[in-house]
C-alpha cells in the first residue's frame, strides 16, 4: 500500500494567519492527490482533487500545490471557520489510503 | 443535489455480521463514472478506506479486510450496502458511504453523514 505522512499533526494559528500543511507519499503518486476537510462530528468535505483543483463552492483562500511524493495544502488567511482536520488521500493506487490528518486550532 | 444516507443496526454483537445499506438520491447508482465506496473512522482517528463497487459489478476492498468484506448495489432500489462478517470490538467506528469520482482523479466528492456502529455483547 501507499502510506501518506502528514506533518505536523497538529497545528495552532491565528485567524489571518498563512497555514501550510504538508502530505507525504511513500511513493510517486503523480498528481492523483486530494484533500478534505473534518469538522468534529461532520462527515469529511472535498476540498482540493488533483493536487490543486478547488472543489466547486470552496472558498480561494484553499490551494494545492505539488506533484510525485510531496503536496501541500494551503490557507493563505486562515478564518475561524476553517477549523477541522484536514486529511490527504491518494488515488494513484486502487487502494486508496488517506494520511492520518492534521488538526487545526484557531488561536 | 445529490444525497447519501446511511442506514443500519448501531449496535451488532462480536463474531456477527455487520450490515449497513446506504441510499443514494439525486443521482443513479448505474452512471458509469462513479464508484460507491464505504469508509470507516475509529473513534477519534483518521480515514479508513473499505471498498467500493462500480455498477458494473467491479469491486475493490482494502487488502485488510478483504476476507471479511462484500460491498453490494441494489440497483432497484438506488442502493448499495455492505457487509461485514465475524465484527470485534476494533471494528467499532463511525461508518461513512460516500461516491468516488472516477471522472476526475478519483476523489470522494459527496458523503453521508455516517453511521455509529458499536460492536459489543
Amino acid at each position: 500500500d501507499i502510506q501518506m505522512t502528514q506533518s505536523p499533526s497538529s497545528l495552532s494559528a491565528s485567524v489571518g494567519d498563512r497555514v501550510t500543511i504538508t502530505c507525504r507519499a511513500s511513493q510517486s503518486i503523480s498528481s492523483y492527490l486530494n484533500w478534505y476537510q473534518q469538522k468534529p462530528g461532520k462527515a469529511p468535505k472535498l476540498l482540493i482533487y488533483a493536487t490543486s483543483s478547488l472543489q466547486s463552492g470552496v472558498p480561494s483562500r484553499f490551494s494545492g500545490s505539488g506533484s510525485g511524493t510531496d503536496f501541500t495544502l494551503t490557507i493563505s488567511v486562515l478564518q475561524p471557520e476553517d477549523f477541522g482536520t484536514y486529511y490527504c488521500q491518494q488515488s494513484y493506487s486502487t487502494r486508496l489510503t488517506f494520511g492520518g490528518g492534521t488538526k487545526v486550532e484557531i488561536k | 443535489q445529490v444525497q447519501l444516507q446511511e442506514s443500519g443496526p448501531g449496535l451488532v454483537k462480536p463474531s456477527q455480521t455487520l450490515s449497513l445499506t446506504c441510499t443514494v438520491s439525486g443521482g443513479s447508482i448505474s452512471s458509469g463514472s462513479y464508484y460507491w465506496s464505504w469508509i470507516r473512522q475509529h473513534p477519534g482517528k483518521g480515514l479508513e478506506w473499505i471498498g467500493y463497487i462500480h455498477f458494473s459489478g467491479s469491486t475493490y476492498y482494502n487488502p485488510s479486510l478483504k476476507s471479511r468484506v462484500t460491498i453490494l448495489l441494489d440497483m432497484s432500489k438506488n442502493q448499495f450496502s455492505l457487509k461485514l462478517s465475524s465484527v470485534t470490538a476494533a471494528d467499532t467506528a463511525m461508518y461513512y458511504c460516500a461516491r468516488l469520482d472516477s471522472g476526475n482523479y478519483y476523489e470522494f466528492d459527496y458523503w453521508g453523514q455516517g453511521t455509529l456502529v458499536t460492536v459489543s455483547s
